[in-house]
């Protein structure tokens, strides 16, 4: 298993540009979750996803951030209009019912 | 509140010494318990998890972490670390949800 993929790995971008982060979770999983990493306030979970469908979205900052899941192995975080404070790492995380949280490897967002 | 506390922010210990990552969490039950790593610019790596049982877990690269009701803690340790095992180290739990909570990481610098 490829484990959890995430694209892109790093992105730069100007204030006020649309952003769009992609995630493919591990075949068979059921739940889907977007984190947030920063120095300042660590790991922040954003939105949770269960069978596709937003069960927890209390975390998404503001309404610039939005988050959908298609099908079971597609989900994007989009970022509209981008912000410098928006810079961080962004990781999703995929788990199945034995409730093993497996990480992909994070997409680094500069936001200029 | 409910919470993840990791006391220590920043520990150096000696290669070859032993090493003990401090946990307490404050929920009204058992929560789900799990111990991440992340080495600089990747993700997160599950060490281990307890669920219930043996209240010792042992997990990869020769970690293991002790469940203590009394003191609701989860601490990890390491008999005698490596260079390698220099890294970021986050506690989690899942109160009685699927939301994985993160406390604020422990970085260990490992010494020659």
């Amino acid at each position: 298993d490829a484990g959890v993929i995430q694209s892109p790995r790093h992105e730069v971008t100007e204030m006020g540009q649309e952003v769009t982060l992609r995630c493919k979770p591990i075949s068979g999983h059921n739940s889907l979750f977007w984190y947030r990493q920063t120095m300042m306030r660590g790991l922040e979970l954003l939105i949770y996803f269960n069978n596709n469908v937003p069960i927890d979205d209390s975390g998404m900052p503001e309404d610039r951030f939005s988050a959908k899941m298609p099908n079971a192995s597609f989900s994007t975080l989009k970022i509209q209009p981008s912000e410098p404070r928006d810079s961080a790492v962004y990781f999703c995380a995929s788990s199945s019912l034995k409730r093993e949280w497996f990480f992909g490897p994070g997409t680094r967002l500069t936001v200029l | 509140a409910q919470s993840v506390t990791q006391p220590d922010i920043h520990i150096t210990v000696s290669e070859g010494a032993s090493l003990e990552l401090r946990c307490n969490y404050s929920y009204g039950a058992t929560p789900y318990l799990f111990w991440y790593v992340q080495s600089p610019g990747q993700g997160l790596q599950l060490l281990l998890k307890y669920f219930s049982g043996d209240t010792l877990v042992q997990g990869i690269k020769g970690f293991e972490a002790e469940f203590k009701r009394s003191q609701s803690s989860f601490n990890l340790r390491k008999p005698s670390v490596h260079w390698s095992d220099a890294a970021e180290y986050f506690c989690a739990v899942v109160p009685n949800d699927y939301k994985l909570s993160f406390g604020a990481g422990t970085t260990v610098t490992v010494r020659a």
